[in-house]
């Protein structure tokens, strides 16, 4: 099993913070490791791939990083429209794709 | 772009099959992998499995006795069939593309809309 998990859960900030969520991998994946971006009522958009590639369109405050089993997602100068939920999810192993629970951003 | 747009019905009653469809449009089915992903109420998400068009497939393990996926390339149309549905089975459904790079990394863009389906009685 790969079995991914997100922390925190939830988080609280303020626009113009900077924070990072941590995603773990029950064992290595090396670089196969996507963040999605998650809006009430909306479907999932991709805003990382392979560890550490910004997906066309998605602002340069959000990185990424990590490879093995510990990666992070960051989002710099936080705005107002950042506030969702982020999942990671490992793409290593094709026949058993697996997502982390989430985080939960929320404005302070 | 690619463009997704599921479709079926939002209530199933328990023990029957939910079928749905996801169109395509904007590119050619043929180019990606098709990809179908779950989230229950307030929960996390799930994936369900992958077809190609020429009829591969993988699915989830704990859901791969009661799935399966086809692709109808005459419609640009992507299905998904479970049967024996459950309350644990209401969830809101996503199409989306699985977008493979070298053989190696793969990734879930774009993703439909969603659909919502209720199993109840």
């Amino acid at each position: 099993d790969f079995e991914m998990t997100q922390s925190p859960s939830s988080l609280s900030a303020s626009v113009g913070d900077r924070v990072t969520i941590n995603c773990r991998a029950s064992q290595s994946i090396s670089r196969h490791l996507n963040w999605y971006q998650q809006k009430p009522g909306r479907a999932p958009k991709l805003l990382i791939y392979a560890a550490s590639n910004l997906q066309s369109g998605v602002p340069s405050r959000f990185s990424g990083g990590g490879s093995g089993t510990d990666f992070t997602l960051t989002i710099s100068n936080l705005q107002r429209e950042d506030f969702a939920t982020y999942y990671c999810q490992q793409s290593y192993s094709a026949s058993e794709i697996t997502f982390g629970q989430g985080t939960r951003l929320e404005i302070k | 772009q690619v463009q997704l747009q599921e479709s079926g019905p939002g209530l199933v009653r328990p023990s029957e099959t939910l079928s749905l469809t996801c169109n395509v449009s904007g590119d050619s089915i043929s180019r990606y992998y098709w990809s179908w992903i779950r989230q229950s109420p307030g929960k996390g998400l799930e994936w369900i499995g992958y077809v190609y068009h020429t009829g591969s497939t993988k699915y989830n393990p704990s859901l791969k006795s009661r799935v399966t996926m086809s692709v109808d390339s005459s419609k640009n149309q992507v299905s998904l069939h479970l049967i024996s549905v459950t309350t644990a089975d209401t969830a809101v459904y996503f199409c989306t593309a699985l977008f493979w790079y070298q053989q190696a990394f793969n990734w879930f863009d774009p993703w439909g809309q969603g659909t919502l389906v209720t199993v109840s009685s």
